[in-house]
């Protein structure tokens, strides 16, 4: 059964550090992979996705995720971080080929420190 | 560009009333979705449909039912809303193998 697995509830940076937040996920399948943000009172909007072609995804904002399948990985990343950055994050995985459903994780609310 | 929407953005309704949630999609997506949002808990899918009059017990659908009488719309129905379904509500549509688009929820307060 497929799962997903964000480490940290709450990550707090610097305005200009690297942001990193992280996502491991099971799969019995090969998967597909996504990151969502969720700003304040609206729903959620894609980041990215991976769908088994490169291994390093690129998305809006500057943030990217790199699949690592040895390590059942999928961590984003942006190098600056930008005060417009604090939102919610969501990795997920989506869990067949039919539906296209997903299993989120729970979600790491970033903060971005002036 | 995408759309989905959803009936109300804010919703306060009293223990034991109805309670009807729509959600339309303009992108003649196949598949749509119904999902609650609690802090701690991340999205928990309540029940999802393949197609105009099919629905599916998601993981947690207890005190809750849906109707899909036109494949742009997709209700969520709380037959007796009960204080432990306050939460925010989204709801998202697909087509198959992309990702899921979402409205922006609805966030029920049930007194």
């Amino acid at each position: 059964a497929q799962s997903v697995t964000q480490l940290g509830s709450h990550v707090s940076v610097s305005e200009g550090a690297l942001v990193l937040l992280r996502c491991n996920y099971s799969s019995s399948v090969p998967p597909y992979l996504f990151w969502y943000v969720q700003y304040p009172n609206q729903g959620l909007q894609l980041l990215l996705k991976y769908t088994s072609a490169a291994t390093l995804v690129k998305g809006i904002n500057g943030f990217e995720a790199e699949f690592k399948k040895s390590e059942t990985s999928f961590h984003l990343t942006k190098p600056s971080a930008h005060m417009s950055d604090a939102a919610e994050y969501f990795c997920a995985v989506k869990t067949d080929n039919q539906g296209g459903k997903l299993i989120f994780g729970q979600g790491t609310e970033l903060s971005v420190k002036p | 560009d995408v759309k989905v929407t959803q009936s109300s953005r804010y919703l306060v309704k009293r223990t034991g009333e109805k309670v009807f949630l729509e959600c339309v999609q303009d992108m003649d997506h196949e598949n749509m979705f119904w999902y609650r949002q609690d802090p701690g808990l991340g999205l928990r899918l309540i029940y999802f449909s393949y197609d105009v009059k099919m629905k599916e017990k998601g993981d947690i659908p207890e005190g809750y039912s849906v109707s899909r009488e036109k494949k742009e719309r997709f209700s969520l129905i709380l037959e007796s809303a009960s204080t432990n379904q306050t939460s925010m509500y989204l709801c998202a549509s697909t087509t198959l193998g992309n990702e899921q688009f979402f409205g922006p929820g609805t966030r029920l307060t049930v007194l």
